[in-house]
């Protein structure tokens, strides 16, 4: 079974923090993301990596910032965190494939943001 | 992206069939459908896709009507543990690195409530 894993499932922060959100697969794939629950919002893209050292802006990056240093590790950052960023984090990861629309994402439990 | 409508809510008796429906009138003939639950407190889960032909899986089965303009999320045997809310996603590609991958929209989904 894919596991991802995610470094809290509850973090409490103050404005201004600078936080680390962690996150970390085990099934060697290449596309990892970021997305953020907001209750009548849905889920929301941050930021994906389609490979190590690379990353793509997702729909709403603004206030956020990723790294990809190794295959199965993608941590996001919030550089100075502000109360509109509390809300539910999920990361997911799945296989890149050549003919797309064939990728299933693996969820990560995901982790409850308070910023205070 | 192709939008999906879903019912905001349905019941289900133990033990009986859950038949969840979705609307996709618009799209493409690429794109694929997904389903995706989401038990509460947890990370989406994925439960089958398909892009023309019926689906099934250990999960569920997916039925695509010829048009492609509807599917319905089938749960043979629906158990309290299937109590959640069901999303329908339409994947369009996005490109990245020379490779194409899907991206998921999640809309509001059906919340199943599954009853003893």
């Amino acid at each position: 079974d894919v596991k991802v894993t995610q470094s809290s499932r509850y973090l409490v922060k103050r404005t201004g923090e600078k936080v680390f959100l962690e996150c970390v697969q085990d099934m060697d794939h290449e596309n990892m993301f970021w997305y953020r629950q907001d209750p009548g919002l849905g889920l929301r893209l941050i930021y994906f990596s389609y490979d190590v050292k690379m990353k793509e802006k997702g729909d709403i990056p603004e206030g956020y910032s990723v790294s990809r240093e190794k295959k199965e590790r993608f941590s996001l950052i919030l550089e100075s965190a502000s109360t509109n960023q509390t809300s539910m984090y999920l990361c997911a990861s799945s296989l890149r494939y050549r003919v797309w629309g064939q990728e299933t994402q693996y969820f990560g439990p995901g982790t409850r943001l308070l910023v205070l | 992206d192709a939008k999906t409508t879903q019912p905001p809510s349905m019941d289900c008796a133990e033990g009986r069939a859950a038949n969840l429906p979705c609307n996709h009138s618009t799209i493409s003939g690429n794109e694929y459908v997904y389903w995706y639950r989401q038990i509460h407190s947890q990370g989406p889960q994925y439960i089958i896709h398909g892009l023309k032909n019926n689906e099934t899986n250990e999960m569920a089965s997916l039925i695509i009507t010829e048009d492609r303009k509807s599917s319905t999320l089938i749960l043979p045997h629906a158990t309290l543990r299937d109590t959640a809310v069901y999303y329908c996603i339409v994947s369009p590609a996005m490109s990245a690195g020379g490779t194409s991958y899907g991206k998921l929209t999640f809309g509001q989904g059906t919340i199943l409530t599954v009853h003893p």
